[in-house]
């Protein structure tokens, strides 16, 4: 069975302090791991998948098979950063397994 | 741009009614599902459909049933409301090709009383 956990609900920051969102997973083949995030009152969207290697928003996140982690991090936290973020995991194909969520909140 | 419509943003209804979510996407995609969302628990996959008059169950199917009669629609069916299935419902479609990426509804809030 797959499972991805993320063992804060909420993350607090100050604006300009980096930022990192944990992630872990269960699964025992090769995973596809993704972050999708969640801004008030929008609608849930991919931010990044860990194939693309790619940063968004300033955001990157590195898979790490050994600890079977993929960590979502920033440098320096926006207050625009502020939403609910979901790790999630697939084995192949399209249906998701997503974590419980992170609520991160970034102050001034 | 992908757009994912589903049909009722606020829902109340009474334990025992039956109740239906309907969802609508504009993308031709092949791939729909349905999500319950609930604080502490995250995203959890009730069912999802492959293709018309196919489906498949999640994760948490009791209690849900499924219509997928035509490509662009998916419906998610409480035969019996109970109060336990109070949550937020999200819908989201994807294509065919494997790209991990789905696009959501923006949810219906459903409140059993």
């Amino acid at each position: 069975a797959q499972r991805v956990t993320q063992p804060e609900k909420l993350l607090s920051v100050f604006k300009g302090a980096p930022v990192e969102l944990k992630c872990n997973y269960s699964y025992s083949g090769s995973p596809e791991l993704f972050w999708y995030v969640q801004y008030s009152r929008q609608r849930l969207q991919l931010l990044l998948r860990h194939i693309s290697r790619e940063s968004i928003k300033g955001f990157t996140a590195d898979l790490n098979k050994g600890e079977t982690s993929f960590h979502l991090k920033k440098p320096f936290a926006q207050e625009e950063d502020s939403a609910m973020y979901y790790c999630a995991l697939t084995g192949g194909g399209n249906k998701l397994t997503f974590g419980t969520g992170t609520q991160l909140k970034v102050e001034l | 741009d992908v757009k994912v419509t589903q049909s009722s943003r606020y829902l109340v209804k009474r334990t025992g009614e039956k109740v239906f979510l309907e969802c609508v996407q504009d993308m031709d995609h092949e791939n729909m599902f349905w999500y319950r969302q609930d604080p502490g628990l995250g995203l959890r996959l009730i069912y999802f459909s492959y293709d018309v008059k196919m489906k498949e169950k999640g994760d948490i199917p009791e209690g849900y049933s499924v219509s997928r009669e035509k490509k662009e629609r998916f419906s998610l069916i409480l035969e019996s409301a109970s109060t336990n299935q109070t949550s937020m419902y999200l819908c989201a479609s994807s294509s065919g090709g494997y790209t991990g990426e789905l696009f959501f509804g923006e949810g219906s809030r459903l409140t059993v009383l």
